[in-house]
């Protein structure tokens, strides 16, 4: 049973517009949430986390929402740009351990010229 | 600073036989995860392995072991290979404390035939 979803496999996008890629999780322990991105042939890249005791977490282009009672998270590509054309996933930890982590399966992204 | 190096980058293995996956971790960092990413499970945590000890483990079989080193560098053992081993195999390492962020070498694809 998947505890954290997401539940886009893909999503295409027009460069220069927001992209939003959403993340759904099941377990009200949850404490940490991050956002890693993958190209082809790479390894994960850490790219922005979230503590539970936020709602918002910014870093130049991207921001990343958390909705507590909804268990939902979302991270916002603003402006999207062809380099973030790449697997994002979201990963979730309990008690703040990141060494073990809980992951989505990933959502495609695709930045058109 | 050279980032997380695993080797090899692929490996051919037939059902029953063994195989053992090696990753170097950055230096400095003393905690190495192992993670298997497949296409319907996504990535699953293995374990995690800092000064030389197993500090966490994920839901496999016994058939996964690991080992750490007295210079951080890990290696994994998968023996009497399954068909549903195919996957790839990914190692990151952090400092070591909870809320580290992760570094996430290359991957190891391994197919079983």
């Amino acid at each position: 049973d998947q505890q954290v979803k997401q539940n886009s496999p893909s999503l295409s996008v027009q460069e220069g517009r927001i992209s939003i890629l959403n993340c759904d999780y099941t377990n009200s322990m949850f404490d940490y949430f991050l956002w890693y991105k993958k190209y082809p042939a790479e390894g994960p890249t850490f790219l922005i986390s979230i503590s539970s005791i936020k709602d918002k977490n910014e870093d130049g282009r991207f921001t990343v929402f958390l909705n507590k009672s909804a268990k939902h998270l979302s991270l916002h590509i603003v402006p999207s740009q062809p380099g973030d054309s790449a697997v994002y996933f979201c990963a979730a930890s309990l008690a703040g351990n990141n060494r073990k982590l809980i992951w989505g399966l990933g959502t495609s992204l695709a930045v058109n010229p | 600073k050279a980032g997380v190096t695993q080797t090899p980058r692929y490996l051919i293995k037939t059902r029953g036989q063994q195989v053992t996956l090696s990753c170097s971790p950055i230096s400095g960092h003393r905690s190495v995860s192992w993670y298997q990413q497949t296409p319907g499970q996504g990535l699953q945590f293995l374990f995690e392995y800092f000064s030389e000890t197993q500090r966490n483990k994920g839901n496999f079989p016994g058939r996964f072991s690991g080992r750490q080193f007295s210079n951080s560098r890990s290696e994994m053992n998968v023996s009497t290979l399954e068909l549903g081993d195919s996957a790839l195999y990914l190692c990151a390492s952090s400092f070591g404390t909870s809320a580290d962020t992760q570094y996430f070498g290359p991957g190891t694809r391994l197919t079983v035939l």
